[in-house]
């Protein structure tokens, strides 16, 4: 069974500054996709960014980019300029495929990040 | 607009009911999903049916029941809610494989058990 670990609860950043939310997970897997996702207090998840395992690069989008080492394991979140709407619960998530169809979702337990003035 | 939509949006009952939660997506994927967030904001999957048919029952007592008429819509159906059931629930859907697989959440529905 896949499990996803992030070992943050909480986390503070001031306006404008950068900030790096860690993820490890656990798989024996070999094709797989890594996600962060978002909730915000209106509650609704928000795709932030996606990174499959297969790539080597980086996966990037504006503000947001990520840390990915397969072999460690890790799949860490930067945010750069950090603004007053990124506060939100930031999850990280492992997909694997499901034969026949569909995909399961494995979530970990949270960080809560709130951008500071 | 294309979305997945859920109804309703906010549900309290007393313990011991009966009640749905209806869940549609306009996205035309093949695959639905349930989950639940419990009050420490831990999301699990619950269910997931793959053109109609039930591809994931996680561990989930016998009183959830998840119903899908036709591939865009999935409702789940509860029997003899008790307190543990209150939770926030999410209804998913995605694309058939693809390059860019993704899961695709509704706006949940909070429900609370008196």
């Amino acid at each position: 069974a896949q499990t996803v670990t992030q070992s943050q609860p909480e986390m503070s950043v001031q306006e404008a500054e950068t900030v790096t939310l860690s993820c490890t997970y656990d798989t024996s897997e070999s094709n797989y996709y890594l996600f962060w996702y978002k909730q915000p207090p209106s509650r609704q998840m928000i795709l932030v960014i996606r990174q499959e395992a297969y790539k080597q690069q980086n996966a990037t989008e504006n503000r947001f980019s990520v840390n990915f080492q397969k072999a460690a394991k890790s799949f860490s979140l930067k945010i750069s300029d950090s603004q007053l709407g990124d506060t939100a619960m930031y999850f990280c998530a492992f997909m694997r495929m499901l034969a026949g169809g569909g995909n399961k979702l494995t979530f970990g337990t949270g960080t809560q990040l709130k951008v500071e003035l | 607009d294309t979305a997945v939509s859920q109804t309703p949006k906010y549900l309290v009952t007393q313990m011991g009911n009966d009640k749905s939660i209806k869940c549609e997506q306009n996205l035309g994927h093949d695959t639905m999903y349930w989950y639940k967030q419990d009050s420490k904001k831990f999301l699990k999957i619950m269910f997931s049916y793959n053109n109609k048919e039930l591809i994931i029952n996680e561990t989930v007592p016998n009183r959830f029941s998840p119903k899908s008429p036709d591939k865009a819509h999935l409702n789940l159906h509860i029997n003899s809610l008790e307190l543990g059931d209150s939770a926030v629930y999410f209804c998913a859907s995605s694309p058939p494989v693809s390059r860019y697989n993704e899961q695709f959440f509704g706006p949940g529905t909070r429900l609370t058990v008196l």
